[in-house]
């Protein structure tokens, strides 16, 4: 299937500072790159998401950039916030197509 | 309305029972998944089904078995429980299989094997 790497593991930053998390991914032919967003006893919820035919997408504060040559895409949040706290995952499809494979998430934490 | 619903919420039981976990949708996908998450926030996936076929089963063990009676319900069942079958299960679904859809969870079935 897909291996999808995602980094850092954790990552803590101060209220209104920005936060970079970075993935990538080994399919070439992947073509759909979601961000899932879970807080604690939550569900995975889909917060934004790229696919090959585009760079960059904005929403608000949260960005995803895609660099398909080097197979790798990342989200940028900024102006953090502490609800922005939570674990963050990428993900990408499988080779087959059938199924989305996940990075092993990064832990947000934003201080005040 | 909730678009995935999982039932129960909480599952607690002993080593060597079987038990079930029930999933619905009600956005009208085609495909439905369950993943397992264990204590370390690691999303596996581990059954697809599309229009009530199996896609994929990646490498899980016979003891599970899902059951897709229509292609708005994946249930899925566990034989003869081991401490290690002990994580969050979610089901999901997505509108398509053809790899550029997203997936939207069930609230998840958070599964103790004592």
């Amino acid at each position: 299937g897909e291996n999808v790497e995602q980094h850092p593991s954790t990552l803590s930053v101060q209220e209104g500072d920005s936060a970079v998390i970075k993935c990538t991914y080994s399919d070439s032919a992947s073509n759909y790159f979601p961000w899932y967003k879970q807080e604690l006893g939550k569900r995975p919820q889909l917060i934004i998401d790229i696919r090959s035919n585009v760079g960059e997408k904005k929403d608000q504060r949260i960005a995803v950039t895609l660099n398909k040559t080097a197979k790798h895409f990342s989200l940028h949040i900024t102006e953090t916030q502490p609800e922005d706290s939570a674990v963050y995952f990428c993900a990408a499809y499988s080779n087959s197509g059938y199924a989305l494979n996940f990075g092993k998430g990064t832990s947000l934490l934003v201080t005040p | 309305d909730t678009a995935v619903s999982q039932t129960p919420k909480y599952l607690v039981t002993q080593m060597g029972n079987d038990k079930s976990i029930k999933c619905e949708q009600n956005l009208g996908h085609d495909t439905m998944y369950w993943y397992k998450q264990d204590s370390k926030k690691f999303l596996k996936i581990m059954f697809s089904y599309n229009n009530k076929e199996l896609i994929i089963n990646e490498t899980v063990p016979n003891r599970f078995s899902p059951k897709s009676p229509d292609k708005a319900h994946l249930n899925l069942h566990i034989n003869s429980l081991e401490l290690g079958d002990s994580a969050v299960y979610f089901c999901a679904s997505s509108q398509v299989w053809r790899g550029d859809s997203p997936l939207h969870f069930g609230n998840g079935t958070r599964l103790t094997v004592t």
